[in-house]
Formats: C-alpha cells, structure tokens, sequence
C-alpha cells in the first residue's frame, strides 16, 4: 500500500536558521509530488509540486524541494527562515498513469514548525 | 476571487445521528475532493466527484457518501455517526487537468458525543 512518511513531527528553531524537512513515501510506480502548508487558523495551500523534469523545485516564499527517485524521497528545505514560517507542513503523494487522478492525494501526519523570533 | 467555501464551520452531533457537510468549489473548478483529517494527522482521502459521479473512493466505509450537483457544489453525507467520526472535513477543488493542482477550503470541525 502507497505510504508518506514525515520525519519530524515537530520542529523548532531560530529566525535565520535554515530549515529542512524530510518526506519519503513507499509506491512502485511513478508518482506526482506535492509541499502543502498550513498557516495558523488559515487553510491548507500548496507551497510547490514536482510532476517532472528538474528534481530541484523551486516554490513560493522561499522554499524548494529535491526529488530523489533513488530515496523515494521529498525534502523541503529554505535556507533561512522567519517567523511568519511558522506553520504546519505536509508533504502529500499521488499515483500518475492513465488513470491519473488529482484527487487521491495521500498525505504524511504532517511536522509542526515553530519559529522564533 | 471566492476560494473554496464549506460550511458549516462546527457541528456538534451524537452517536447514531447523521449529517451533511457541504462544499461550494472555488470558481471555474469543476471537480472535488473529501478528505478527513483527525487531530494529529495529514488528510485522508474520502472520495472525489466529477461530473456528478464518485470517480474515485478512499478506505472508508459506506456510511460515507456524497454528492455533486450541476453546479459543482458537493456534499458528504455520514450515517450512524461513530465517535471515531470527530474530525475536521476538507473539502478540496480543481480543474480536471493533469497540472492543476487542488484549492482546499478552511474545513468543518465535526464533534461526535
């Protein structure tokens, strides 16, 4: 069965400091790869995508994330965060072929990241 | 422009009852997804509409069901609410495209007593 897993489920650290978030998944076929965030009280929005070429995506507010098939990994990184970073992050999965669907997104639990001033 | 609009925002039911949540699709979007997120979780996939058909389905039973109507608003249906059933409900939008990606609504938070 397809499967995300998120490293951390909390994260806290310093204005300036970088950040790195690691996601994997477990599927044997070729998937479409997403970043969602959660900001408080607000709802989820997608923060980047990566459906091909380039591994190296780059997203809003600084972000990019790395698609390493040989890792079957995801990890979302921004070199230097500030407080207004401080939300949920999901890293989220979907199968692609013929019967591609944008609906069956499966998501990891999720890493709450707090920063500080 | 109107985003993804759900409502109601809370509901408090008891065991046994039913409800319906609704979904109205951010404008031009013509396709939508349910996902249950319990506290502590990502989203799980429920189902999705289009074309007011169930196209795909997650690992939920049949107590769930939905809706879609011409104009692309979209209920969920539970049945024999279960305390399990506490959670928030998210409603997601897209066009059916390969690259378009989904609009999620704010949620409804649902308590079961």
């Amino acid at each position: 069965a397809q499967s995300v897993s998120q490293h951390n489920h909390h994260v806290i650290l310093s204005e300036a400091a970088s950040l790195e978030l690691g996601c994997n998944y477990s599927y044997g076929g070729t998937v479409n790869l997403f970043w969602y965030v959660q900001y408080p009280g607000q709802h989820l929005q997608l923060l980047l995508k990566y459906f091909s070429g380039d591994p190296l995506v780059k997203g809003i507010k600084g972000f990019e994330a790395e698609f390493i098939k040989s890792k079957f990994s995801f990890n979302l990184r921004k070199p230097s965060v500030q407080w207004s970073d401080t939300a949920e992050y999901f890293c989220a999965v979907t199968p692609r072929g013929l019967t591609d669907s944008w609906g069956k997104l499966q998501f990891g639990a999720g890493t709450q990241v707090v920063v500080t001033p | 422009d109107a985003g993804v609009t759900q409502s109601p925002t809370h509901l408090i039911k008891t065991r046994g009852q039913q409800v319906t949540l609704r979904c109205s699709p951010k404008s031009g979007h013509d396709t939508v997804s349910w996902y249950q997120q319990a506290l502590g979780q990502g989203p799980q996939f429920i189902f999705q509409y289009y074309e007011e058909e169930e196209r795909q389905r997650g690992n939920f039973p049949d107590r769930f069901s939905g809706h879609q109507y011409p104009n692309y608003s979209s209920e969920l249906n539970v049945n024999a609410l279960l305390l399990g059933d506490s959670a928030l409900y998210l409603c997601a939008s897209s066009r059916d495209r390969g690259d378009q990606p989904q609009h999620f609504g704010d949620g409804t938070r649902l308590s079961i007593l």
